[in-house]
């Protein structure tokens, strides 16, 4: 089975300030893992990915993401954060090696970037 | 297209009516998903197909949902004598293999509200 957390609901921060939204998962081998952005009344927008390769993974607005074996963690961060990053964030997680070929995604972490 | 593409955009019906939502995905792929995302909470899984194929449809909620993509292309998610707890968006995605590596391309959604 495949599962994620997102143990924050809801994340405040000022604007210019760093910003860091958090989440674990679990597999049984080794994951494919994704960062999505959505807005209000709009559907998921793709931020990042990790497959393989260098831990650290850059994607989309400046977002980046560390992916941590040990701790099975992806955080989402943000050197310096915008009052437009104010959004719903939602980790996902795919099993490399089980059958199934969907995502699996976390409950969501809103993001509040204060002016 | 370019993107995935889902209609009608919002829906309403009433109790006991049964509805059909389109999803359009990008040409040429595929792997197509459907996600049921209630209001405020993660998308959950209901339907995977490869091509024709309806290869996992272990997140349908009840036998009063159906789904189809008889050519490989456009898909139909039906839902027959709907309940209120069937309001929700309806998300669609593609990839152009079997999601994990290839990614996920989500449409904007169907907004379902039952009165």
């Amino acid at each position: 089975a495949q599962s994620v957390a997102q143990p924050e609901d809801q994340v405040n921060v000022a604007e210019g300030n760093p910003l860091t939204v958090k989440c674990t998962y679990s597999v049984s081998g080794n994951p494919y893992l994704f960062w999505y952005v959505q807005y209000p009344n709009r559907g998921l927008q793709f931020l990042l990915k990790y497959i393989t390769g260098d831990n650290l993974v850059k994607g989309s607005y400046g977002f980046e993401a560390e992916f941590n074996k040990s701790q099975t963690s992806f955080h989402l961060k943000k050197p310096s954060a915008l009052v437009s990053d104010s959004a719903l964030y939602f980790c996902a997680v795919r099993d490399m090696g089980g059958s199934a070929r969907q995502l699996t995604f976390g409950s969501g972490t809103q993001l509040t970037v204060l002016p | 297209g370019a993107g995935v593409s889902q209609s009608p955009r919002y829906k309403v019906a009433k109790r006991g009516q049964d509805v059909a939502l389109r999803c359009d995905p990008i040409s040429g792929h595929v792997s197509l998903f459907w996600y049921q995302q209630a209001l405020g909470q993660g998308p959950e899984f209901l339907t995977y197909f490869q091509n024709e194929a309806q290869l996992d449809k272990s997140g349908l909620p009840s036998d009063r949902f159906f789904a189809e993509r008889p050519e490989g292309s456009v898909s139909t998610l039906k839902i027959q004598r709907t309940q209120q707890e069937d309001s929700a968006v309806y998300l669609c995605a593609s990839s152009s293999g079997q999601g994990g590596s290839y990614g996920y391309t989500f449409g904007s959604g169907t907004r379902l509200t039952v009165v």
